[in-house]
């Protein structure tokens, strides 16, 4: 399967600042996807990045709070901006996945953020 | 909208013994449902998906079920071990390439 290298692996950040994390596959990918897990909580969406294309958001985020790049088919970041301790939380990086035959989606081991 | 849920938030589980992880999801159109592992600190590991025009899947140690019928899957870990203790969820494709999660079951394996 695909290897997905995501940094920060974690970050303690103060509230009002903006936090970058990076995602790089070591394979071309078309979709990317960001995904934001809440403690204790289950895996949320938060957008679509293709290549070439601007990130498509799901229902509750907006680009001006989480503004995602797609320079190339083998690297996205997601930024957190302006924190609030509610943006606490695991921000995972998931690519569409077609290496070794199989189709599926493999995960980043995700970027624990906390804002105070 | 529709979601994927599970009944179980924890699933205490002898070491030996079969697991069971069950999920409802309410979509009738996904076509595609995948099972991951995570354990504290991991993203989500893949451990076995299925196809709506199956039943069943084995891979190794586990089962997939589904029944659309009912629209139930399920998650079955054979003679479960220490290193099984982990959050499980069920997600659900919508064919767009957009995974909808469920709650997670966490498994914690007892000696």
């Amino acid at each position: 399967s695909a290897v997905i290298s995501q940094k920060p692996s974690r970050d303690i950040c103060q509230r009002g600042t903006s936090l970058t994390i990076q995602c790089q596959v070591d394979s071309q990918v078309t979709m990317m996807f960001w995904y934001r897990q809440q403690p204790g909580q289950s895996l949320t969406l938060i957008a679509t990045a293709n290549q070439g294309s601007e990130a498509t958001y799901e229902s509750g985020f907006v680009i001006d709070k989480f503004p995602i790049s797609r320079p190339n088919l083998t690297f996205s970041t997601l930024t957190v901006s302006n924190m609030s301790p509610e943006d606490s939380s695991i921000y995972l990086c998931s690519v569409e996945d077609r290496t070794g035959g199989r189709y599926g989606y493999t995960f980043g081991s995700g970027t624990r953020l906390t804002v105070v | 909208g529709e979601s994927v849920g599970l009944h179980l938030p924890t699933l205490s589980v002898q070491e030996g013994d079969n697991s069971i992880i069950n999920c409802a999801y309410s979509n009738s159109a996904s076509d595609y449902f995948i099972w991951y592992k995570q354990e504290s600190g991991k993203g989500p590991q893949f451990i076995i998906d299925i196809r709506s025009n199956m039943d069943k899947r084995q891979g190794q140690r586990v089962t997939v079920l589904l029944n659309k019928t009912v629209k139930h899957l399920s998650l079955q870990i054979a003679a479960t071990q220490p290193g099984d203790s982990a959050v499980y969820f069920c997600a659900e494709d919508d064919s767009w390439g957009k995974l909808q999660f469920g709650a997670g079951t966490q498994v914690v394996v007892t000696p």
